[in-house]
């Protein structure tokens, strides 16, 4: 069976563009959640979504956006990039909220 | 809010040997998760172990256990027998238990790398 797949796998941008990112969670899986991962440092909560709904968002700015589409993929939307937003984020996608996430490999950005 | 630390940057053991990670955790709930997850340098986050608050047991995977202190709030692994391919890092995680459908993000510590000397 696949796995939780995200794509691109690097990406980079210059300061103030906006980036969207994809994610695909695993067959049946209807629950995804976005982290962000600086160098250096554990992941950080960005979002949950279960059944195209929001059920969580962390300490992020309003720049950051999300969105699960009728097949439970996912995108993460970021606008007006900073440095700051350079990370790895990851996704991890699980039967429902409760149940164990299972990650992506992640997506890398840069912004210069 | 939840906090987790992780106050071995880094660890190094001999191959075959044991070694243990060690975290602890701030919390004023009385009914969470606790995860152990492994991130080799390829980047994918696997989880290694799980342990629920509520079971005094602590969980074991084949070479993997934990020592789960709920009054203490630590929560420590232990990697026995260990091998070239547990080199990675890894990150403790809490994550509460969730009602109505809520949300259940995981809260993570910084990690520590684990070094393994062949």
């Amino acid at each position: 069976d696949a796995g939780v797949t995200q794509s691109p796998t690097h990406l980079i941008k210059t300061r103030g563009q906006q980036v969207t990112l994809r994610c695909s969670p695993i067959s049946g899986h209807k629950s995804v959640s976005w982290y962000q991962q600086v160098l250096g440092q554990g992941p950080q909560f960005i979002f949950q979504y279960y059944e195209k709904e929001e059920r969580g968002r962390g300490n992020f700015p309003d720049r950051f956006s999300a969105r699960q589409f009728p097949n439970y993929s996912s995108e993460l939307n970021v606008n007006a990039l900073l440095l700051g937003d350079s990370a790895l984020y990851l996704c991890a996608s699980s039967v429902r909220t409760g149940y164990e996430q299972y990650f992506g490999p992640g997506t890398r950005l840069t912004v210069t | 809010a939840q906090t987790v630390t992780q106050s071995q940057p880094e660890m190094s053991v001999q191959e075959a040997e044991t070694v243990t990670l060690s975290c602890t955790y701030d919390t004023s709930e009385s009914d969470y998760y606790l995860f152990w997850y492994k991130q080799p340098p390829s980047r994918q986050m696997i989880l290694v172990i799980r342990q629920e608050a509520y079971k005094q047991q602590n969980a074991t995977e084949n070479r993997f256990s934990v020592n789960f202190q709920k009054a203490a709030k630590s929560f420590s692994l232990k990697i026995s027998d260990s091998q070239l391919g547990d080199a990675a890092m890894y990150f403790c995680a809490y994550r509460s238990e969730i009602s109505g459908g809520g949300a259940d993000g995981l809260t993570f510590g910084k990690g520590t790398h684990l070094i393994i000397q062949p």
